[in-house]
Order: C-alpha cells, then structure tokens, then sequence
C-alpha cells in the first residue's frame, strides 16, 4: 500500500512569494493533518481537516492556509513567504483519532 | 498549555549498549503519547503508542516506553542498540478530540561502533 505522498520533494521560494505543497493521503484515510518542522526542532501543528472541513488549527499566522478536496487530499498554501517560514512541511493522514502516519515532507527555503 | 520535554539534545551510545531516552509531558487529563523516529531526509515513524492501560508498551525495533503518570514521564528504551538505530527521535503528546499532537525538540542519537 502507497504511504502519504508529498509534493515537491523540495522548493526554493523568494521572499513575498506565495507557496502551494500538496498531500496524498493514505487510500481510505479522511483526515490529513499539516506540521511545520523548523531545523532543529520538533514538528509543529498547523491544521487539521477532516471530510473537508477544518478541525483544528494551530498558532500561525493567516497567511497559512490550506484546504481538502473531495478525494481527501489537500493542499497547504502559505502567502507572502517569510525566511522564517523556511522548514520541513509534514502531512500526516488518520484513519483513527491519533493514529498519525507522516510523509516524508516537503523542504521550503525561501531565500 | 500542553508541553513535552526532552531534556536530552544529544546522545551517543555503543553498539550493543543499553538506551533510554527521556520525555517529560505537561497535559492536564490523561495523555496520549507517542515516540516517532525520524532519520535524516524523512518523515517520522511511530514506533510505540500509549493510550490506556498497561503502562509498559513495546513497540517496533525492539523499542519500549514506560508511562509514570506520578513522574510525568514517557521514557523510551532499547536493551541493545544497533548501529541502524541512529536517528532523531521525537516524544509527542495528543490533545482533544482531534489530531494534534505537541512534539518535544527530539534527542539523536549516535551509535557508536
């Protein structure tokens, strides 16, 4: 069975740009979840959806967004890139409360 | 708020050598808690889940974890570490009725020959 798939693998973005990454979750999972892992530092939570709808969201800023789509995948968008936002983009996918699994994420530099 | 500790940045063990890494989580009901691995360039790995119950859990690789509810802590440990076990490893506690989980800053391991 394909694991959560994440795309691109990586990006180099420019200050005040805007980014989209993209999630497959597992094949039946509804919910996705999307973790910011800054170098150094363990993952932070950003959103989570579930049937599309969003069911929790973390402390960043409006500028983060993200959405589900009817085939349960997602997409995470972040406007007007900071260097701060340079990281590591983990999707996670549940078929059950708690039971997370990750994909290998998407690296974001933004110069 | 919710919080996990991992007060260990790094560790460096013998292969063969015993491990324990430590985690310390501040929750105010009862904790889900979780130890991932990562190695470098993927994603994180479950390797053992506490929800109830007994509170020794073996989990994969040959991991363990002891919930001390009078302690706070989640400690993971191997008996015997192999060289393949070198990596990140991440406490995480879970919150509410949905999927969000607070990571601790992660402890990597070194694996001596």
């Amino acid at each position: 069975d394909a694991g959560v798939t994440q795309s691109p693998t990586h990006l180099i973005k420019t200050r005040g740009q805007q980014v989209t990454l993209r999630c497959s979750p597992i094949s039946g999972h509804k919910s996705v979840s999307w973790y910011q892992q800054v170098l150094g530092q363990g993952p932070q939570f950003i959103f989570q959806y579930y049937e599309k709808e969003e069911r929790g969201r973390g402390n960043f800023p409006d500028r983060f967004s993200a959405r589900q789509f009817p085939n349960y995948s997602s997409e995470l968008n972040v406007n007007a890139l900071l260097l701060g936002d340079s990281a590591l983009y983990l999707c996670a996918s549940s078929l059950s409360l708690y039971e997370q699994y990750f994909g290998p994420g998407t690296r974001l530099t933004v110069t | 708020a919710q919080s996990v500790t991992q007060p260990d940045i790094h560790i460096t063990v013998s292969e063969g050598a015993s491990l324990e890494l430590r985690c310390n989580y501040s929750y105010g009901a009862t904790p889900y808690l979780f130890w991932y691995v990562q190695s470098p360039g993927q994603g994180l790995q479950l390797l053992l889940k506490y929800f109830s119950g007994d509170t020794l859990v073996q989990g994969i690789k040959g991991f363990e974890a002891e919930f001390k509810r009078s302690q706070s802590s989640f400690n993971l440990r191997k008996p015997s570490v192999h060289w393949s076990d070198a990596a990140e490893y991440f406490c995480a506690v879970g919150e509410g009725d949905f999927n969000k989980f607070y990571f601790g800053s992660g402890t990597k391991l070194n694996v001596k020959p």
